[in-house]
């Protein structure tokens, strides 16, 4: 049963482009939308977060869009990088905690 | 500052084998986690501790036991490895319940 459904699988964009990660859960008593980027080799680290009382987050080129009527969420990153090059998972708790659901991740390649 | 120290880095067992995943932060961090990741599944919850002195399962804890042996150190078990089990596996920890996860950089388990 998979709660927090992310697409698409894999993204390839140009450097300087949009890429945009979609997830849509199922439990409406998730109240904590985190998303984390992984590099080779490393955990996954925060990158942004938002919680449903606001529609839009934005920390420096990455924006997160909420939609809570239609249960979705989605990660935008403006002018992208190669250092961008990550998968990105987006997750989802109850009562504002770390007991995460995750998404099945995205692999993101930003080519020059 | 090392953050979430996990060790060993990779491990090959053989079915029926029996082995411990050790876990350490140095962030004086309150709760911690286990995590598997699998292709395609992202990372589903094995076990948690929200505190020192208690454990809870997490979503996928058949298989596993774990011991929050001091505030510092939170290890995962293996009495009986199965195939099931080949994945990377994560530790991670977090101050309070509403703060980000700091993940290790994980271990790699096969089990043949």
């Amino acid at each position: 049963q998979q709660q927090v459904k992310q697409s698409p699988q894999s993204l390839i964009v140009q450097k300087g482009g949009i890429p945009i990660i979609n997830c849509a859960y199922e439990n409406t008593a998730f109240d904590y939308f985190p998303w984390y980027q992984q590099f080779p080799g490393k955990g996954p680290a925060l990158l942004i977060a938002i919680r449903p009382d606001v529609s839009e987050k934005k920390e420096g080129r990455f924006t997160i869009s909420f939609n809570k009527s239609a249960k979705q969420f989605s990660l935008h990153i403006m002018d992208s990088q190669p250092g961008d090059s990550a998968t990105y998972f987006c997750a989802a708790s109850k009562g504002g905690g770390n007991k995460l659901t995750f998404g099945t991740g995205t692999q993101l390649k930003v080519e020059l | 500052n090392a953050g979430v120290t996990q060790t060993p880095k990779f491990q090959v067992l053989k079915t029926g084998q029996s082995m411990t995943l050790q876990c350490a932060q140095d962030m004086n961090h309150n709760s911690m986690y286990w995590y598997r990741q699998d292709p395609g599944m992202g990372l589903r919850l094995i076990y948690y501790s929200a505190s020192e002195g208690t454990t809870d399962k997490g979503e996928v804890p058949n298989g596993y036991n774990v011991s929050r042996l001091n505030k510092r150190e939170f290890s995962l078990r293996l009495e009986s490895a199965a195939p099931s089990q080949t994945s990377v596996y994560f530790c991670a920890s977090t101050l309070d319940w509403n703060s980000p996860l700091h993940f290790g950089n994980g271990t790699r388990l096969t089990v043949t």
